[in-house]
């Protein structure tokens, strides 16, 4: 079974400060999102990466950042946090291929005070 | 730019009906997914629709795709309260762009 695994459940953290979400997959994909989900809004991509070390900006990257350094880790940042980006947070793997399946982590609630 | 539009996007009904979901899309792709979701959790794949005219059936629930049409189709059998979840149809472009959601409530 694809496992894709993120840092954290639940985040409390104060503006201004420096954010970093964590998400990990053990499939060996080259393909990895990062989305965020808000009430009547559905699910926003904000960055994406096709291979290591490359990053693509998604439908709503202001204010965040991302860093691939290994296959395995694509990491969120938020460079310095404000309330606006209170939201669930998710991650996601794509398997390529003939199937093409995306698989979701389990999520993390950010909560920025 | 690719758009993906579901409807409805509330849905209530009673246990044991039958109901459609619909999925339209803008532009030309052979890939669809469908995914569920709880409250508070992440979402969870339930098809992938590969190819015009696939059909795929999972208990109460069938997914089929026309591509000439641009319409998928979430079919629910009986329903039960276990189906109670938002349903997420999602159209490969160069990546996964998704509807709005439906958020299903089944009734006893």
């Amino acid at each position: 079974d694809v496992k894709v695994t993120q840092s954290s459940r639940y985040l409390v953290k104060r503006t201004g400060e420096k954010v970093f979400l964590e998400c990990v997959q053990d499939m060996d994909h080259e393909n990895m999102f990062w989305y965020r989900q808000d009430p009547g809004l559905g699910l926003r991509l904000i960055y994406f990466s096709y291979d290591v070390k490359m990053k693509e900006k998604g439908d709503i990257p202001e204010g965040y950042s991302v860093s691939r350094e290994k296959k395995e880790r694509f990491s969120l940042i938020l460079e310095s946090a404000s309330t606006n980006q209170t939201s669930m947070y998710l991650c996601a793997s794509h398997s390529g291929g003939e199937n093409n399946e995306q698989f979701f982590g389990p999520g993390t609630r950010l909560t920025v005070l | 730019e690719l758009k993906v539009e579901q409807n409805p996007l509330f849905l209530s009904m009673q246990e044991g009906k039958n109901y459609t979901i619909y999925c339209n899309y803008s532009t030309t792709s052979d890939r669809l997914y469908w995914y569920r979701q709880d409250p508070g959790k992440s979402l969870e794949s339930l098809f992938v629709l590969l190819s015009n005219g696939a059909v795929k059936q999972e208990g109460r629930l069938m997914a089929s795709l026309d591509t000439k049409a641009r319409l998928s189709t979430l079919h629910i059998t009986a329903a039960v309260h276990d189906l109670s979840a938002t349903y997420f149809c999602a159209v490969l472009s160069r990546k996964l762009v998704f509807g709005k959601g439906t958020k299903l409530t089944v009734n006893p």
